[in-house]
């Protein structure tokens, strides 16, 4: 099957500072990679919809400007979290869907982040 | 109403037995639904998709789908001890500016039983 790899799976961070996630399709291009959020016990929030070399779509609520998504390949996207706080420590997941279609995208690891 | 709903159980099923997982969902024009299983700790992986009204088998595993009562359905048989984790339905709706998305239902915890 298609693998996705996130990395890191864990990291920690000082409050203030950036984290950047990355999300690479190994095996496929992806045209579409999607970028997730998940609290303890509760289910998979949609936080944006990434497009190579275009601009993510953003769910409501969510901070573009705290979120930067990157695109730039087929086969990579990035998430920076920018200036970090406790309140953004969760568990990020991406997925990617395969350039042509089909069934629905593959999930990365995911990355557990913690802010100090 | 939230767009998917699951029952977050607890479920327990004993060893060997069908463990039967339910999901509603609100948009009566949704084609494609899908179930994933997660583990602690760790992100979730497809089991099965179904976009057609009926049965769909795939060994151990029966996804089951009425959209008239807008149900979908995901039927274990034989459930072992390492089906324990959580299930997560998932519909294919479209955001804001009409691209495709996954919406989540918030999960079963299901706990098979030696």
């Amino acid at each position: 099957g298609a693998v996705v790899s996130q990395h890191p799976s864990r990291v920690i961070c000082k409050s203030g500072t950036s984290v950047k996630i990355e999300c690479r399709s190994l095996d496929f291009q992806a045209t579409t990679m999607f970028w997730y959020r998940q609290f303890p016990k509760k289910s998979l929030m949609l936080m944006a919809t990434s497009n190579e070399g275009s601009k993510a779509t953003y769910e409501q609520g969510v901070e573009k400007d705290k979120f930067l998504i990157n695109h730039a390949s087929l086969t990579l996207s990035t998430l920076t979290v920018t200036s970090a706080h406790p309140e953004d420590s969760s568990f990020y997941i991406c997925s990617a869907r395969a350039l042509q279609g089909g069934t629905e995208a593959f999930f990365g690891q995911g990355t557990r982040l913690t802010v100090v | 109403q939230k767009e998917v709903e699951q029952n977050s159980g607890p479920l327990s099923v004993p060893e060997g037995a069908i463990a039967s997982l339910n999901c509603t969902y609100s948009d009566r024009g949704s084609q494609s639904f899908f179930w994933y299983r997660q583990y602690s700790g760790k992100s979730p992986e497809l089991i099965m998709f179904i976009y057609s009204n009926g049965d769909k088998e795939d060994g151990r595993f029966t996804a089951q789908l009425n959209k008239a009562s807008q149900y979908v359905s995901l039927l274990i048989r034989d459930s072992q001890p390492s089906d324990s984790a959580t299930y997560l339905c998932a519909v294919r709706g479209f955001n804001g500016q009409g691209a495709q998305k996954l919406v989540f239902g918030q999960g079963t915890r299901l706990t098979i039983n030696p």
